[in-house]
């Protein structure tokens, strides 16, 4: 059973902190991996990708991948209200196998 | 670009009644798929779509649960008959190429409350 592990939280960060998110993945052939953010009562959107060991930023976003330690995490920095969201890891096995998610953390930004 | 289109947004039903939902994707999104998302916990695919032909329905319940996409554009959902453990999200998601690394566009969703 192929499974990708999160703490569900919630996560409680000030305002203005760097949010710090953990997901780890079972599937050691594993080669993509996305974080998707979901508000309350809406659906997942993708806000990062990663394919490769190291980090990727895009804006206030750095997404970590250590294949080695089948580990995957997502920085927030300068962590607004806006960013109060669950974010949901999304582990693609192989290449041709379909996303597994993550239960996802719960993301709370206090003012 | 319009999104992924589905509807009802809102469902709600007695156990054993049966229900369909249906879902538009992304023009020119060759993969579909049908995910269940139950309160508190990740999407689960239930089944994809590559154009017309299923490539994976290896989670869907299928004693009570049938999906179509006969002309390769849209797709229905069915459940029949339904269970109290079927409430939950049903999402739906395109994509423009099967087994690469494309990004899933989901739809809002539709919520099903089993009574």
């Amino acid at each position: 059973q192929k499974e990708v592990e999160q703490n569900s939280g919630p996560l409680s960060v000030p305002e203005g902190a760097i949010a710090s998110l953990n997901c780890t993945y079972s599937d050691r052939g594993s080669q993509s991996f996305f974080w998707y953010r979901q508000y309350s009562g809406k659906s997942p959107e993708l806000i990062m990708s990663i394919y490769s060991n190291g980090d990727k930023e895009d804006g206030r976003f750095t997404a970590q991948l250590n294949k080695a330690s089948q580990y995957v995490s997502l920085l927030i920095r300068d962590s607004q209200p806006s960013d109060s969201a669950t974010y949901l890891c999304a582990v693609k096995p192989g290449s041709q196998g379909n996303l597994i998610f993550g239960k996802g953390t719960k993301l709370s930004v206090k003012p | 670009e319009a999104g992924v289109a589905q509807s009802p947004r809102y469902k709600i039903i007695e156990k054993r009644q049966s229900v369909a939902f249906w879902c538009n994707p992304i023009s020119g999104h060759a993969t579909l798929y049908w995910y269940q998302q139950i309160l508190g916990q990740g999407p689960k695919l239930l089944i994809q779509f590559q154009n017309n032909g299923v490539v994976d329905d290896s989670q869907l319940p299928k004693d009570r649960f049938s999906a179509e996409r006969l002309k390769g554009v849209d797709s229905t959902l069915k459940i029949q008959p339904a269970k109290l453990e079927d409430s939950a999200v049903y999402l739906c998601a395109s994509s423009s190429r099967e087994g690469t690394t494309d990004t899933q566009y989901f739809g809002p969703g539709t919520r099903l409350t089993v009574l």
